[in-house]
């Protein structure tokens, strides 16, 4: 069974300061998802990452894929206070699995002005 | 454009009782996807209908089913409700049924059981 873990789950930091956020998976797969959500909010689609050494970056955001360590990371860049929300990553199992997404925990981030 | 319209967003029903929630998919948008979120389990992953047909089914007991119109918006139907089946439900469309579509979510029904 496919499993997703994300680490950490809780991240508090200062404004200004850069973190990543780490995302394993148990299985092959080159199909990784990041999302957003905001308390009480639906999931925000941030990247789409399809294939091994990937890489894509918005604002202070950045993602990564490296699919043979089955890892995928989010750094965050000089955090602001409106960064602070709860990030999923999410992988597709592909062929004969589409439309299923197999999420993270989630790790809710914190930034203190 | 407009998003993907789940309806409604607010729901509180009482133990045994059945409900049924709605998702208006992404104008073109043909695979929608069901998910449930829960503090404990987290984003579930319920069914999935292209065209109509259920492709593919989470782990979950037969009290949770679904359908697919021809206009591509679906439903959901959970019957004999238990205080468990209390979450959020998430509603995800997509362009095409084929691996590496991007999903975008609705913003959810709140189901209560109370």
């Amino acid at each position: 069974e496919l499993k997703v873990e994300q680490n950490p789950l809780f991240l508090s930091m200062q404004e200004g300061k850069n973190y990543t956020i780490y995302c394993n998976y148990s299985t092959t797969s080159d199909r990784l998802y990041w999302y957003r959500q905001d308390p009480g909010k639906s999931l925000e689609s941030l990247f789409v990452l399809l294939s091994n050494g990937a890489v894509k970056q918005e604002g202070r955001l950045m993602a990564s894929l490296d699919t043979k360590a089955r890892l995928s990371t989010l750094h965050i860049t000089a955090a602001v206070h409106d960064l602070s929300a709860t990030y999923f990553c999410a992988v597709d199992l592909g062929s004969g699995n589409t439309g299923k997404l197999i999420f993270g925990q989630g790790t809710t981030l914190q930034v203190k002005p | 454009k407009a998003g993907v319209t789940q309806t409604p967003r607010y729901l509180i029903k009482t133990r045994g009782q059945q409900v049924t929630l709605s998702c208006s998919p992404i104008s073109g948008h043909r695979s929608v996807s069901w998910y449930q979120q829960t503090p404990g389990q987290g984003l579930q992953f319920l069914f999935e209908y292209f065209s109509e047909t259920q492709r593919n089914k989470g782990n979950f007991p037969g009290r949770f089913s679904g359908r697919q119109f021809s206009n591509s918006r679906s439903e959901m139907n959970v019957s004999t409700l238990e205080l468990g089946d209390s979450a959020l439900y998430l509603c995800a469309s997509s362009a095409n049924r084929g691996s590496g579509t991007e999903a975008f979510f609705g913003q959810g029904t709140r189901l209560t059981v109370v």
